[in-house]
């Protein structure tokens, strides 16, 4: 079956635009992860989804970001007025259920390019 | 808040060779640690996962083990083939976060 896919792939936006990045989990996995990776730097948790709702969202950067995800399936990452330090690609991950011995799997990612 | 370290950043051996990368965590309350592979450009791949109970996993010529007492996972990779070539990164899951290390860049040289 089809495995995680993300939209776009790149975006190259403005200082201070909106944009909306946006995931497909698997068919199924009840729990999709968000995660930014900057240049250089590891992976930094974002935030992650049971279902449709959001248990923890201490990872998000700012209040500029925010997540949604719809029907148990579909998540879109906003980022409000965007700022030259949001650069980075953006990765989703989601499994079958948010346990202990659960797998993630990854999607390409969003590189998103803000100037 | 958990820290996790992976050292060396990066590593460059000839084929064949037998390698070990280190994963160190800072909060040894994890409920599991797992390495992945990243190709450039491309996303994550996990590769083994070693639950808090668990000292160690093998798949093919890997073998990841775990010892949370000290904080420490370790990557070994048997007989080392120019298509490893690759980012390893390791996380420590707490629970409420996954938190991933800063990966190790192997290179194997034919």
């Amino acid at each position: 079956g089809a495995g995680v896919s993300q939209s776009p792939s790149n975006k190259v936006t403005e200082k201070g635009k909106d944009v909306e990045l946006r995931c497909d989990p698997i068919s199924g996995h009840t729990a999709l992860y968000w995660y930014r990776q900057s240049l250089g730097q590891g992976l930094e948790f974002l935030i992650y989804f049971q279902g449709n709702s959001a248990p923890d969202k201490s990872g998000l950067p700012s209040d500029r970001f925010s997540a949604e995800r719809t029907g148990g399936s579909v998540s879109t990452l906003t980022i409000q007025r965007t700022q030259q330090e949001d650069s980075a690609v953006y990765l989703c991950a989601s499994s079958l259920l948010r346990r202990e011995v659960d797998t993630q799997y990854f999607g390409p990612g969003t590189r998103l390019t803000v100037l | 808040k958990q820290e996790v370290t992976q050292i060396p950043a990066a590593l460059s051996v000839p084929e064949g060779e037998n390698l070990v990368l280190n994963c160190s965590f800072t909060d040894s309350a994890i409920y599991n640690l797992q390495w992945f592979r990243q190709d450039p450009g491309k996303g994550l791949t996990s590769l083994l996962l070693i639950q808090s109970s668990q000292r160690e996993q093998t798949s093919g010529r890997l073998n990841a083990s775990l010892d949370k007492s000290s904080g420490r996972s370790t990557l070994y990779i048997a007989a080392s083939q120019p298509g490893d070539s690759a980012t390893y990164l390791c996380a420590a899951n707490t629970g409420n976060q996954f938190y991933f290390g800063t990966g190790t860049s192997l290179t194997v040289i034919p």
